[in-house]
């Protein structure tokens, strides 16, 4: 594998649903970024992670729980979602200090019913 | 309030010709400003970055202009290939190696073969 991955690609969940959106970077990166897309919207910063600690928490609901066990790898945990939520979660990588060549992953498309 | 507005989200360009996608900010504490470029069902991948100490920067067939007084910038393709169709996002920063991007909506480019 090379580059950023994210797991599943898509994803559909009920409003009652636990579920957990993971990323790996073979980049040797040490700063990982989650980002949320919605429709016709930016994408918008949710959370940053320097040498595996959250430097950035951009107002994200509580019902999105981010964890970062390593430099290598990002979790995003879902738990009482709402619809609204539903949109494409990008996770990226890069070296702490250099945020322009953030290295993106395909994304997982998310929708809550 | 976005403070990245790409305001056209279409653009058709016959191929060959130039493409010229634009960009405003509101922000004037933004100096550091990038293009990222996606295909669908990939995450967004860097093009070309300006800082505001230039007004012109070129890379190949990518050339990205700034106007600072005018809160402006803008992405020129020539000539325009069939691969370039895709999303262009507008980005910009301050300067510091924490400060986060905020993007623009996009501009969905089609090059017309």
């Amino acid at each position: 594998e090379t580059g950023v991955t994210q797991t599943p690609r898509h994803l559909v969940m009920g409003m009652t649903n636990k579920k957990s959106l993971k990323c790996e970077q073979h980049l040797g990166h040490n700063a990982m970024y989650w980002y949320k897309q919605s429709a016709k919207k930016p994408l918008e910063l949710m959370f940053v992670y320097n040498f595996k600690e959250q430097t950035e928490n951009n107002s994200v609901p509580s019902r999105f729980s981010p964890e970062c066990p390593n430099s290598s790898h990002l979790f995003l945990h879902l738990h009482t979602l709402q619809p609204e939520d539903s949109a494409l979660y990008l996770c990226a990588s890069s070296q702490v200090g250099r945020k322009e060549t953030q290295y993106f992953g395909p994304g997982t498309r998310l929708l809550v019913l | 309030d976005q403070q990245v507005k790409q305001n056209s989200p279409s653009l058709s360009v016959q191929e060959g010709r130039i493409s010229i996608l634009n960009c405003d900010y509101t922000n004037s504490m933004f100096d550091y400003f990038l293009w990222y470029k996606k295909y669908p069902a990939e995450g967004p991948t860097f093009l070309i970055s300006i800082s505001s100490i230039k007004d012109k920067n070129e890379d190949g067939r990518f050339t990205v202009f700034l106007n600072k007084s005018a809160k402006h910038l803008s992405l020129h393709i020539v000539p325009s290939q069939p691969g370039d169709s895709a999303v262009y996002f507008c980005a910009a920063s301050g300067l510091g190696g924490n400060e986060k991007l905020t993007f623009g909506t996009g501009t969905r480019l089609t090059i017309i073969p």
